[in-house]
């Protein structure tokens, strides 16, 4: 069964760079899916990022105000989410995810408060 | 982008039968997807492309529609969905809908 888990700080100053980690197990990300990270505000919205294919092609939310890369490791079989000079407007929750039109296998999230 | 417009909150019995919707600001053909979240959860895939049940999912969750009206649809309802449904569209860049809070009297 494929499981994903999130990694990263839970505190970032504002103008700082915030760098998250998706682990995951049970499926290698070079064998199928796209790896996405999606983000939920404390209003509830929730907003994808950007995602990456099996193949390590890249594509981004061209929506969101902040730079953001996604890149992978595929020996640790984990991919990342950096996103450079945060505001308080990037607290959120983190997630990853598959998407395949749809978003079938999600990670528990890892909460992120940008505040100095 | 794609908006997406759901009613904020229901509040239903359980045993009866409840229908939220979506409805987008553009046609997505059937490319319209369902999700709950409990609180403190991560969203669950609970219906994909319209209609098709996610795997795992009880068959008390359908969903309907096509173009820019759906419906996700339980029948009955019970205890446990409290939850908040959100729909999900792929047609165009993904889009979520603001969700659905479902509340039992």
């Amino acid at each position: 069964q494929m499981q994903l888990q999130e990694s990263g700080p839970g505190l970032v100053k504002p103008t700082q760079s915030l760098f998250l980690t998706c682990s995951v197990t049970g499926f290698s990300i070079t064998s199928g899916y796209y790896w996405i990270w999606i983000r939920q505000s404390q209003g509830k919205h929730l907003e994808w990022m950007g995602y990456m294919t099996y193949s390590g092609e890249t594509f981004y939310n061209p929506s969101l105000k902040s730079p953001i890369s996604i890149t992978r490791e595929t020996s640790k079989n984990q991919f990342f989410l950096q996103l450079n000079s945060v505001t308080t407007e990037d607290t959120a929750m983190y997630y990853c995810a598959t998407y395949r039109d749809y978003f079938d296998y999600w990670g528990q999230g890892v909460m992120v408060t940008v505040s100095s | 982008d794609t908006v997406l417009t759901q009613s904020p909150a229901l509040a239903v019995s359980p045993g009866e039968r409840v229908s939220i919707s979506c409805r987008a600001s553009e046609g997505v053909n059937s490319y319209m997807h369902w999700y709950q979240q409990k609180p403190g959860q991560q969203p669950k895939l609970l219906i994909y492309k319209a209609s098709n049940l996610a795997s795992g999912v009880p068959a008390r969750f359908s969903g309907s529609g096509s173009g820019t009206d759906f419906t996700l649809t339980i029948d009955p309802v019970e205890a446990d969905d409290t939850a908040t449904y959100f729909c999900q569209q792929s047609w165009n860049d993904p889009t979520f809908g603001a969700g659905t809070k479902l509340e039992l009297k």
